[in-house]
């Protein structure tokens, strides 16, 4: 069985740095492009970026290029999403998911990051 | 970047009609779209790849048509249960992908 595990919720104050993860199983890690999309409340699915496992290829959306870094640990199967000095608004709720061929099948529970002083 | 737009924002119908949502891409996708259902405090689930296919375990009711810029997707009697919002996500520029804004269903 396919299974993305993220991390839980954390509240954080601004400038601080964050890494949140998100832990596979059930499938080859290597092998699928896994997706990071943020999720403002009450709002639409926002796509933050790509990275593939296999050779660490990363690709970011215009809108999220310099503010955050995907990053994969092989060893344990697990993508990361990280940021080096939070703002408030990034606070949100952020799902990682497999990228399959044609669509995304699977998808994490979702981690909701809180930035407030 | 593709953008996708979706139309109407929000969308009420009653059990006994048909829903119709639209989205559309700024560029030809071909038929590289896929649709998803958000249901309040839920993960996205896919309904519908390469625009027409549904996905697996997905009910005959929802259904998806379109090609190049233009896609629908169907609720033919709509249930209580697809109260959700739904997204159109291209796919044209694989890995890249992008949302539309979602349409809200609402059940009267």
């Amino acid at each position: 069985e396919v299974q993305l595990i993220q991390s839980a919720g954390e509240v954080k104050m601004p400038g601080e740095s964050l890494k949140i993860s998100c832990t596979t199983s059930g499938y080859t890690f290597v092998s699928y492009w896994i997706v990071w999309v943020r999720q403002m409340p009450g709002k639409g699915l926002e796509w933050m970026g790509v990275i593939y496992p296999g050779d660490s290829d990363t690709r970011y959306s215009p809108s999220f290029q310099g503010q955050v870094t995907l990053s994969v640990d092989t060893s344990l199967n697990t993508a990361y999403l990280q940021w080096s000095s939070l703002k408030a608004s990034d606070s949100a709720l952020y799902y990682c998911a497999r990228v399959d061929v044609a669509g995304v099948a699977y998808w994490g529970q979702g981690t909701l990051v809180t930035v407030s002083s | 970047e593709i953008v996708m737009t979706q139309s109407p924002a929000t969308l009420s119908v009653s059990p006994g009609e048909r829903a119709t949502l639209s989205c559309r891409a700024s560029q030809n996708i071909n038929s590289d779209l896929a649709w998803y259902q958000q249901k309040p405090g839920q993960s996205p689930r896919l309904l519908i790849y390469a625009a027409s296919t549904r996905a697996t375990g997905i009910p005959a009711r929802f259904s998806g048509s379109g090609s190049a810029t233009e896609f629908t997707l169907t609720i033919t009697g709509p249930q209580s249960e697809d109260l959700a919002v739904y997204y159109c996500q291209q796919y044209k520029n694989w890995p890249l992908l992008t949302f539309g804004g979602g349409t809200k269903v609402e059940i009267k």
